[in-house]
């Protein structure tokens, strides 16, 4: 079946560091990839996704490339903010599989000062 | 902007109690889905609901649970009767729509809710 992969956390950096959150799957096909925020207190919001192999997502200074022949899907940003303090989730989307994510387990983020 | 609001945001049950787990999905948004995640693990896909109909449902739905979009904006999760194993953090989420758009292969968005945390004792 289908499975999602990511480092475990938590993950604790200072401002301005780099970050890499690994994430890598199993599917069948030819599946759409996403990442996930959760802040303190709210829902899961839509960080960025990637659809096909060698796209790459990004927003708010977050990329993620789409790479089918290491299954991965790795999470980078070039300098952490306090802000960026989270739980981050990798998902895939499988083909044919309606709209039913399958998610990784987390990754809790503290950015420190 | 529009969100997905949960409630209540915590509810404490006893073993053998049934359970109503409430959303209000984005007013527009056609397709419903229901996600828990025990402490410490994944967070795992229940049901999926379009139409007032069961779309999808994983193993993990059994005939405990059941879903239902009683009037024009709430979407609730039942469980009949509650174990100890259902403790979790349960999520809600909607979408505009369901099959991915042909052309363009972009997935609809998912938009969660900030989750209910239910305690069975």
């Amino acid at each position: 079946g289908n499975s999602v992969t990511q480092m475990e956390g938590p993950v604790t950096l200072s401002e301005e560091a780099f970050l890499t959150i690994n994430c890598t799957y199993t599917a069948t096909g030819y599946p759409s990839l996403f990442w996930y925020v959760q802040y303190p207190g709210e829902g899961l919001q839509l960080l960025l996704k990637a659809t096909k192999a060698d796209d790459k997502g990004s927003n708010k200074g977050f990329e993620a490339t789409y790479r089918k022949e290491t299954t991965s899907f790795h999470l980078e940003k070039g300098s952490v903010q306090v802000s960026d303090s989270a739980v981050y989730f990798c998902a895939l989307e499988a083909t044919g599989g309606g709209n039913k994510l399958t998610f990784g387990t987390g990754t809790q983020l503290k950015v420190e000062l | 902007e529009p969100e997905v609001t949960q409630t209540p945001s915590h509810q404490v049950t006893q073993m053998g109690q049934e359970v109503i787990l409430r959303c209000v999905p984005i007013s527009n948004h056609l397709y419903f889905y229901w996600y828990r995640q025990i402490l410490g693990q994944k967070v795992e896909f229940l049901v999926s609901f379009y139409n007032n109909e069961i779309s999808e449902k994983s193993e993990i739905f059994d005939d405990q649970f059941s879903v239902e979009r009683p009037d024009g904006s709430n979407f609730t999760l039942k469980i009949r009767s509650t174990k100890l194993e259902d403790s979790a953090m349960y999520f809600c989420a909607s979408s505009e729509a369901l099959f991915r758009r042909r052309t363009s292969g972009d997935s609809y968005e998912q938009y969660f809710g900030p989750g209910t945390r239910l305690t069975v004792t």
